[in-house]
């Protein structure tokens, strides 16, 4: 396992359509998160998985972004009727929780990204 | 609205000085505070983290200092180098929640 991996690279779509991007943690993590950066700007956080549960997601969501792990494993973020604000890069990143209790602190293990652009 | 404000946006450096960068938050409720590291067309990488009952932590050229009643923390790179060159973000967890802030980010350039 060479790190966290994220199909496509690149997509180019037309406003109205939907895109589906993939991302696959380290093996071992059950955190997987889902952030948002522009040019020039650093990550937004979108949602944040523990296995298959999504526990957390941002107010900066509209209804149009869905995020899914059903099996705890890989994810998938999905934006339909997308938009030109979309153009963006989407940057899924994990890390793993100890079953230590104390096992707070963990570090985030980002993927090369999916850049998006909405014509 | 939680804010984490970055300073400066672009930093020029010569080899072998230091470079520093400063990270100031408005809210309180963060436990941890990593700086990452990004170069072009690829995603963020943990550089150095520092919680917020130390002061200060090195790790090799790199040191965290941490003023918490200031509400700031800064990232200092001693000897810079070329392959320094990169953009920085601070990045503080909201306290509670895996949900990371990421300031603005620095564009730091180190002449050879």
């Amino acid at each position: 396992d060479t790190g966290v991996s994220q199909d496509p690279r690149h997509k180019i779509t037309k406003r109205g359509q939907n895109v589906t991007f993939r991302c696959d943690p380290i093996s071992e993590h059950n955190r997987l998160y889902w952030y948002r950066q522009t040019l020039g700007q650093g990550p937004e956080f979108l949602t944040y998985f523990q296995n298959e549960a999504q526990l957390e997601k941002s107010r900066l969501l509209s209804d149009r972004f869905s995020a899914e792990r059903p099996k705890g494993s890989f994810s998938t973020l999905e934006i339909q009727r997308t938009e030109q604000g979309d153009s963006a890069m989407y940057l899924c990143a994990s890390s793993y929780r100890g079953t230590s209790g104390t096992d707070f602190y963990n570090e985030q293990f980002f993927g090369p990204g999916t850049r998006l652009t909405v014509l | 609205q939680q804010q984490v404000k970055q300073s400066p946006q672009s930093l020029i450096v010569q080899k072998g000085g230091i470079s520093i960068i400063n990270c100031a938050y408005e809210n309180t409720a963060f436990d941890y505070f990593p700086w990452y590291q990004q170069f072009p067309g690829k995603g963020p990488a943990l550089l150095i983290a520092i919680r917020p009952d130390v002061s200060e932590k090195k790790e090799g050229r790199f040191t965290i200092s941490f003023n918490k009643s200031a509400k700031q923390f800064s990232l200092h790179i001693m000897d810079s180098q070329p392959g320094d060159s990169a953009t920085y973000f601070c990045a503080p967890k909201t306290s509670g929640t895996y949900k990371y802030i990421f300031g603005t980010g620095t564009r730091l350039k180190v002449l050879a």
